[in-house]
């Protein structure tokens, strides 16, 4: 079945850059997705990219995806305070009978040091 | 404004007390999903449904029940409930932009 991995924690300086990774397994999917979640608060989604694109970047946001080897990426740049958060790495696929599944990764949990 | 509606937001109670978890959507959407949250596992899909009367089961159904009479309402079901359910639970419409409700966080002593 489909496994995404990502690193627990990761812990960076208010201004610099944020680099979470995400390695998936099922060559398959359709789109992948950085969703976030502040404590008490449920998933927001922040930014997705489709399986044949290589990058997308939305204001401080940048995506990487090389499916070559499986691995996404969400850039976060000039991190601030409030990024601190849990980072969820999902992918999408259409099963064999037409449902969209999402698998999430674990989860990696960003502090932001002032 | 596209809403994913989830009561209660927090629920203490008893193993073996039935309980529901109610979850509304007000996108008129064909596709639900309840998800588990542990910490160190994720979110694991509970059960899905595609359209009003199909329901499916996820990775992790055990304990679970759904229902979907009409096309706004998914509620999730715990006929037995036990401690092992103490979870943080989402209900999302599911879609290549899935929207998810803000989390209903439940504990069984």
């Amino acid at each position: 079945g489909e496994d995404v991995e990502q690193s627990l924690f990761l812990s960076v300086r208010e201004g610099d850059s944020s680099v979470i990774n995400c390695t998936y397994t099922d060559s398959s999917s359709t789109y992948l997705y950085w969703y976030k979640q502040e404590p008490g608060a449920g998933l927001q989604l922040l930014t997705y990219i489709f399986s044949n694109m290589d990058m997308k970047q939305d204001q401080r946001l940048t995506v990487l995806l090389n499916k070559k080897d499986k691995h996404l990426s969400l850039r976060i740049a000039d991190t601030q305070t409030g990024d601190s958060a849990i980072y969820f790495c999902a992918e999408g696929l259409y099963s064999g009978a037409g449902s969209y599944q999402l698998t999430f990764g674990k989860g990696t949990k960003l502090s932001v040091i002032p | 404004e596209a809403q994913v509606t989830q009561n209660p937001r927090y629920l203490i109670t008893v193993t073996g007390k039935k309980l529901t978890v109610t979850c509304s959507q007000n996108m008129n959407h064909e596709y639900m999903s309840w998800y588990r949250q542990d910490p160190g596992l994720g979110l694991r899909q509970i059960y899905y449904s595609m359209n009003v009367e199909v329901t499916d089961k996820g990775d992790v159904p055990e304990g679970y029940k759904v229902s979907r009479k009409e096309k706004r309402n998914f509620p999730l079901i715990l006929e037995s409930p036990s401690p092992n359910q103490t979870s943080l639970y989402f209900c999302a419409r599911q879609s290549t932009e899935a929207f998810f409700g803000q989390g209903t966080r439940l504990t069984v002593v």
